[in-house]
């Protein structure tokens, strides 16, 4: 079956410790993103990949890093600069340059305590 | 700045009634608009809109895009408690989408 997974579905962390979420698509997408949205919110863009080894930040970058080493995968690490981190993350992966196809993973909901 | 506006945040009705969400953009390089509905969990697609004053449809659900005044509308009829979500409207450049804050719908028995 195609699709895309992330894992794990929840996850909780303390505060000052980094984090990463996974996120890996067998759909043969070139363009993979990562969203954040909080409660009674819309999807924000934090990174969205056109092509391997290739990456752009989105509006809310900031406390957020990616890799793109492999086209299935786009891990999200969440790290300590981040504020607040607590949040419902979704992986999102398309035709290249077509982010109107994109396809969403069933979302990490990620708790700092 | 690139942006989407929905409207209303949030609306409750009763079942059997037709509901009217509004959505505006601007964006860059706009290629299309797209509407999707989310159940606690990933966004589920609905529509997507690439010319304007063509009505989709898809049973109780229908939606048309207006390019020259910037505007869509998702029109629900006769909705019943399972359509109780969010609406999310989001707006497609070249590299990215532009998602609206959502309206939160609440369809009462």
């Amino acid at each position: 079956d195609g699709g895309i997974t992330q894992s794990p579905k929840y996850l909780f962390r303390k505060e000052g410790q980094n984090v990463t979420l996974s996120c890996e698509q067998n759909l043969n997408h070139d363009a993979m993103y990562w969203y954040r949205q909080d409660p009674g919110q819309g999807l924000r863009l934090i990174y969205y990949s056109q092509i391997v080894n290739d990456f752009q930040k989105g509006d809310i970058a900031e406390g957020y890093s990616v890799s793109r080493e492999k086209k299935e995968s786009f891990p999200l690490t969440v790290t300590s600069a981040q504020k607040n981190p607590t949040a419902f993350y979704l992986c999102a992966s398309s035709i290249r340059l077509r982010p109107d196809t994109q396809y969403f993973g069933p979302g990490t909901r990620l708790t700092v305590l | 700045e690139d942006k989407v506006v929905q409207s209303p945040l949030s609306l409750v009705v009763h079942e059997g009634d037709t509901v009217t969400l509004n959505c505006s953009y601007e964006v860059t390089n706009f290629r299309s608009l797209l509407w999707y509905k989310q159940e606690k969990k990933a966004p589920t697609f609905l529509f997507m809109l690439t010319s304007s004053g063509i009505e989709k449809k898809s049973g109780r659900l229908s939606s048309i895009l207006d390019k020259k005044e910037l505007f869509s509308i998702l029109n629900i009829t006769a909705t019943q408690t399972g359509d109780s979500a969010i609406y999310l409207c989001a707006a497609s450049g070249n590299n990215d989408m532009r998602f609206g804050a959502g309206t939160r719908l609440t369809v009462k028995p």
